[in-house]
């Protein structure tokens, strides 16, 4: 059973357009994370949001946590070349205190 | 500032030769530490983590083996590697509250 589902699996589109990739749950989460990773790299962490309801702004990244902490979403505005990668969200459930549930992740191709 | 390193960045093996990754952290005392397995550029499979020195907790039965010989250092082995040990093995540490976690540059395996 996959815990943190992501859709679209894989999105091109044309640099300079806007775009939205959702992260979604049926389990509560206490703290959730997006992560970009590029070919032959580590994945880079982007931004924890821990409150229900909450927007967090990097840049043309806007994320926001749900309001039951269930789900989660990135809009990217004005896609560039360099945002190409995966893109991965991972949430920390409420008792688990080391582990980390990671989604299968978006791969996003802007193409220029 | 924390850095973590992994080597080797590539590595080529046959198939029954043993494995040996290793990952050390630097600037942080007493992390949490993580070795997982991505394959196609795809989610994240968690295979160990430890909390501790000689603390060791298995995600997934395999062929692979973890030790932490020393706090900033975790290590990967095999006795034997099958084809399907293949993949971009990544190490990941975490102090942070929230569960942030933050990863090496990864090592290529092939196993041919």
């Amino acid at each position: 059973t996959q815990l943190l589902e992501q859709s679209p699996q894989f999105l091109s589109i044309q640099e300079g357009e806007n775009l939205t990739v959702y992260c979604n749950s049926s389990s509560v989460f206490s703290s959730l994370q997006w992560y970009r990773q590029e070919p032959g790299e580590g994945p880079v962490l982007l931004v924890t949001v821990v409150t229900g309801g909450e927007v967090k702004k990097l840049k043309r990244l806007t994320f926001q946590f749900g309001d039951a902490r269930k789900d989660s979403s990135l809009h990217i505005t004005a896609a560039q070349p360099g945002d190409t990668g995966l893109y991965l969200c991972a949430g920390k459930r409420r008792g688990s205190n080391y582990k980390l549930t990671f989604g299968k992740g978006t791969l996003l191709t802007v193409n220029p | 500032s924390q850095t973590i390193h992994q080597w080797p960045a590539t590595l080529v093996q046959p198939v029954g030769s043993p494995l040996s990754l290793e990952c050390t952290v630097e600037g942080t005392s007493n992390p949490n530490l993580y070795w997982y397995r991505q394959a196609a550029g795809r989610g994240l499979q968690l295979l160990f983590y430890s909390v501790g020195i000689g603390q060791i907790s298995s995600e997934v039965p395999q062929n692979l083996s973890a030790s932490r010989p020393q706090d900033r250092q975790f290590i990967l082995s095999s006795k034997k590697l099958l084809l399907s040990d293949s993949g971009f093995y990544l190490c990941a540490w975490s102090v942070e509250e929230h569960g942030e976690q933050f990863f090496g540059p990864g090592t290529r395996l092939t196993v041919l």
